[in-house]
C-alpha cells in the first residue's frame, strides 16, 4: 500500500549546524502531517505538524516545509544540539481516517 | 502535564501464551490508538477506538483484540503469542471529538516492550 518514505536513513551533523530531514509521501489524499522524534526506548514525541493548506510552519528551533506539488515534507532544525540526536519519523494522515502512516525514520546523530 | 500511561512497561511471555496490555489516555482525550514497532522499524498502526467504538483498523492479527472502556482506557489482548510478536507496543491518544487540540495530533505513551520466548 501507499506509505511515507524517507530519503536518508542516517544524518550526521556538527553541533550548532542546521539539520534538514526529508520525507517523501505518496498519498495525494493525505492532508495532515506530523514529525515525531523518538529516542531509544521511548515513545514517539510530537515535534510539529502541518496541514495541507499550509506550506510552512515554524516552532521553536524547528520548521516544517510542505511541497504538495512534489509530495515532499522536510523538517529543519536550527542550531542542532546533542539532545536532538534521535530517530525522526514523518507521519501522514488522511482526513476521515484515524491512523497515522509512518515513514521509515531517519537517525540524526549530532557530533560535538 | 499528564501523559499517556501504559502498563506494563516490560513483559516477557512464552509462545502460545496470552498477554494484556493497558493504556490510559491523556485526560479529556477520547480516542486511543495502538501501534506495533518492530526492531529498527517504523510504528505500524493496529487499531483505534473513539468513544468506545472501533474507529479504524490496520494490520492487527486475528489473534489480537482490543477494546476501550467507559473511562476511555484501552486494553490490547494478544493470544497464541508468536516469536514475531516481540516488539514495542505503543498506545497514543487524541481528542478527536472534543476540540481540545488538533484531532489527529496523537500523543504517544512510553510503550510496552513485549518479548516472546
Amino acid at each position: 500500500g501507499e506509505s511515507v518514505g524517507l530519503h536518508l536513513p542516517t544524518l550526521s551533523v556538527q553541533e550548532g549546524d542546521n539539520s534538514i530531514i526529508n520525507c517523501a509521501y505518496s498519498n495525494s489524499a493525505s492532508d495532515y502531517f506530523i514529525w515525531y522524534k523518538q529516542e531509544s526506548g521511548k515513545g514517539p514525541q510530537f515535534i510539529i505538524d502541518i496541514r495541507s493548506n499550509m506550506d510552512k510552519r515554524q516552532g521553536q528551533r524547528v520548521t516544517v516545509l510542505l511541497n504538495k506539488t512534489v509530495k515532499h515534507l522536510s523538517l529543519q532544525i536550527a542550531a542542532t544540539q546533542p539532545g536532538d540526536s534521535a530517530v525522526y519519523f514523518c507521519a501522514e494522515n488522511i482526513d476521515g481516517y484515524n491512523k497515522l502512516i509512518f515513514g521509515a525514520g531517519t537517525r540524526l546523530a549530532v557530533h560535538p | 502535564a499528564a501523559g499517556v500511561i501504559q502498563s506494563p512497561r516490560h513483559l516477557i511471555k512464552e509462545k502460545r501464551e496470552t498477554a494484556t496490555l493497558k493504556c490510559y489516555p491523556i485526560p479529556r482525550h477520547d480516542t486511543v490508538y495502538w501501534y506495533q514497532q518492530g526492531p529498527g522499524q517504523d510504528p505500524q498502526f493496529l487499531i483505534s477506538f473513539y468513544e468506545k467504538m472501533q474507529s479504524d483498523k490496520g494490520s492487527i492479527p486475528d489473534r489480537f483484540s482490543a477494546q476501550q472502556f467507559s473511562d476511555y482506557h484501552s486494553e490490547l489482548n494478544m493470544s497464541s503469542l508468536e516469536l514475531g510478536d516481540s516488539a514495542l507496543y505503543f498506545c497514543a491518544s487524541s481528542s478527536y471529538g472534543k476540540g481540545v487540540s488538533e484531532p489527529y495530533e496523537q500523543y504517544f505513551g512510553p510503550g510496552t516492550r513485549l518479548t516472546v520466548t
